[in-house]
C-alpha cells in the first residue's frame, strides 16, 4: 500500500515569510495529491490539490509542486498571515485501484505556527 | 456548512454499549468514506463505499460495522469498543472519477468525537 511521509512536524515562521511543507509517497501509480488544512476543532478542508499531469499549481498565496520522478510534492505558502496557523496534511491515494474513488493515505501533519 | 453532516457530534459510550454514527452528504456524490483521527496517529482510512458497494476495508476490527443504504447516507455501527477506539471519526464524500482517471476531491464532515469509557 501507499506510504506518505511528511516533514516537518512543526514549522514556526514570522508573519510575512514563506512556509514550505514537504511530502514523499511510495506508490508510483498514485496520480492525485491533495493538501488539507485543519484548524483546531474543525474538519479538514481542501486548500489545493495537484494531479500527476502537471508539475505545479498555484492559487493566490498557495502553490503545490510535484516531482513524479523523485515521488515528492510540496506545499508553498507565501506572505504568511496569522490565519494560516493550523495543521496541514498531505495525502495520496492509499490503494490505487485505477478507479475514481480511492481512500486517501495521509501524512502525519505539520503544525504551522505564524509568529506575529 | 451543510455539504457533509455528521451526527452525533459528541458521543460517550461504555465498552458494552451499541451505538451508531450517521453521515449524510448533500453534494450529489456517489462515494463515501470513514476515517479515524486519533491524537497519536494520522488520519486513517477505515472504509470506502462507491455506489453503495464497499470497495475498501482497511483491516478494521469487526467491532466497527459500516452500512451504506444509499449514496447519500453512511453509518458506522459500534459495539463492544475499547478505550483505544476513542477518537474523532470523520466521514467524507466525493464524486466517483472515471475508471483509470483521477481521484476526485474528498469533502469532510465535522466529525463525531467519540469517548469510550
Amino acid at each position: 500500500g501507499e506510504n506518505v511521509e511528511q516533514h516537518p512536524s512543526t514549522l514556526s515562521v514570522q508573519e510575512g515569510d514563506s512556509a514550505v511543507i514537504k511530502c514523499t509517497y511510495s506508490d508510483s501509480a498514485s496520480n492525485y495529491f491533495p493538501w488539507y488544512k485543519q484548524e483546531l476543532g474543525k474538519r479538514p478542508q481542501l486548500i489545493i490539490d495537484i494531479r500527476s499531469n502537471v508539475g505545479e499549481k498555484k492559487d493566490q498565496r498557495i502553490a503545490v509542486t510535484l516531482n513524479k520522478t523523485a515521488k515528492h510534492f510540496s506545499l508553498h505558502i507565501t506572505e504568511t498571515q496569522p490565519e494560516d496557523s493550523a495543521v496541514y496534511f498531505c495525502a495520496a491515494p492509499g490503494e490505487y485501484s485505477g478507479g475514481g474513488a480511492d481512500g486517501l493515505t495521509f501524512g502525519k501533519g505539520t503544525h504551522l505556527i505564524i509568529q506575529p | 456548512e451543510t455539504g457533509v453532516t455528521q451526527t452525533p457530534r459528541h458521543l460517550v459510550m461504555g465498552m458494552t454499549n451499541k451505538k451508531s454514527l450517521k453521515c449524510e452528504q448533500h453534494l450529489g456524490h456517489n462515494a463515501m468514506y470513514w476515517y479515524k483521527q486519533s491524537a497519536k496517529k494520522p488520519l486513517e482510512l477505515m472504509f470506502v463505499y462507491n455506489f453503495k458497494e464497499q470497495t475498501e476495508n482497511n483491516s478494521v476490527p469487526s467491532r466497527f460495522s459500516p452500512e451504506c443504504p444509499n449514496s447519500s447516507h453512511l453509518f458506522l455501527h459500534l459495539h463492544t469498543l475499547q478505550p483505544e477506539d476513542s477518537a474523532l471519526y470523520l466521514c467524507a464524500s466525493s464524486q466517483d472519477g472515471e475508471v483509470g482517471g483521477f481521484q476526485e476531491t474528498q469533502y469532510f464532515g465535522p466529525g463525531t468525537r467519540l469517548l469510550v469509557l
